[in-house]
């Protein structure tokens, strides 16, 4: 157990569709990274928050949004949903902002657009 | 862009054999590589991790091989065990920056 935390585990909705998935990093830890993974294209990068700020932006699409709270925990909303974005949803958390540090992985959100 | 590129895609070894994966980057200001592995149904976790400065890095089973001149890195499994069967992702980063790039994985499976 990392001891990050996301929910839901599942979540299936209709494409056209918003969703928001929660995530709680480990105690302590400021940074959380979301990341998607599909069969395909591996782990890809979306976007980094550092203690409530933007750190870092990676292949995100603008229908895709993130922000962190002042207790750290973060949410990714997916808007006008299309059945491209089905795939794994990760969140990860690590104490610093560094791409060197630790990065602890929770156990994912799997999304399906149908 | 892929910054950081795995192969193979998948790895089939028999038990007690040695895996290889290999990856190749293109950034020379990378200077941290780690590999993470990642179980069916789980998030990936930290495995082993190398800088530039070494050219090997040896954690139990698990070795890093680190190539500076060839930009290329590789994670080595000795004795390789059902156990062991999961994707594996290399990564690379510099510092100042704030994300991984990782590989595209590699899915290892260990037959009996």
């Amino acid at each position: 157990d990392s001891g990050v935390t996301q929910t839901p585990k599942h979540l299936i909705t209709a494409t056209g569709q918003r969703v928001t998935l929660r995530c709680s990093p480990r105690s302590g830890d400021l940074s959380v990274y979301w990341y998607q993974q599909s069969l395909d294209q591996g782990l890809q990068f979306l976007i980094q928050y550092y203690n409530g700020e933007e750190r870092a932006k990676g292949n995100i699409l603008e229908r895709f949004s993130a922000q962190q709270f002042p207790d750290l925990h973060s949410e990714l909303n997916l808007s006008s949903l299309e059945l491209g974005d089905s795939a794994l949803y990760f969140c990860a958390s690590s104490v610093g902002a560094s791409g060197r540090e630790t990065q602890y992985f929770g156990p994912g959100t799997r999304l399906l657009v149908l | 862009q892929q910054q950081v590129k795995q192969s193979p895609q998948s790895l089939i070894v028999q038990k007690g054999g040695i895996s290889i994966i290999n990856c190749a980057y293109e950034n020379t200001a990378f200077d941290y590589f780690p590999w993470y592995q990642q179980f069916p149904g789980k998030g990936p976790a930290l495995l082993i991790a190398i800088r530039p400065d070494v050219s090997e890095k040896k954690e139990g089973r698990f070795t890093i091989s680190f190539n500076k001149s060839a930009k290329q890195f590789s994670l080595h499994i000795m004795d390789s065990q059902p156990g062991d069967s999961a994707t594996y992702f290399c990564a690379g980063t510099k510092t100042g920056a704030n994300n991984l790039f990782f590989g595209t994985g590699t899915r290892l499976t260990v037959i009996p």
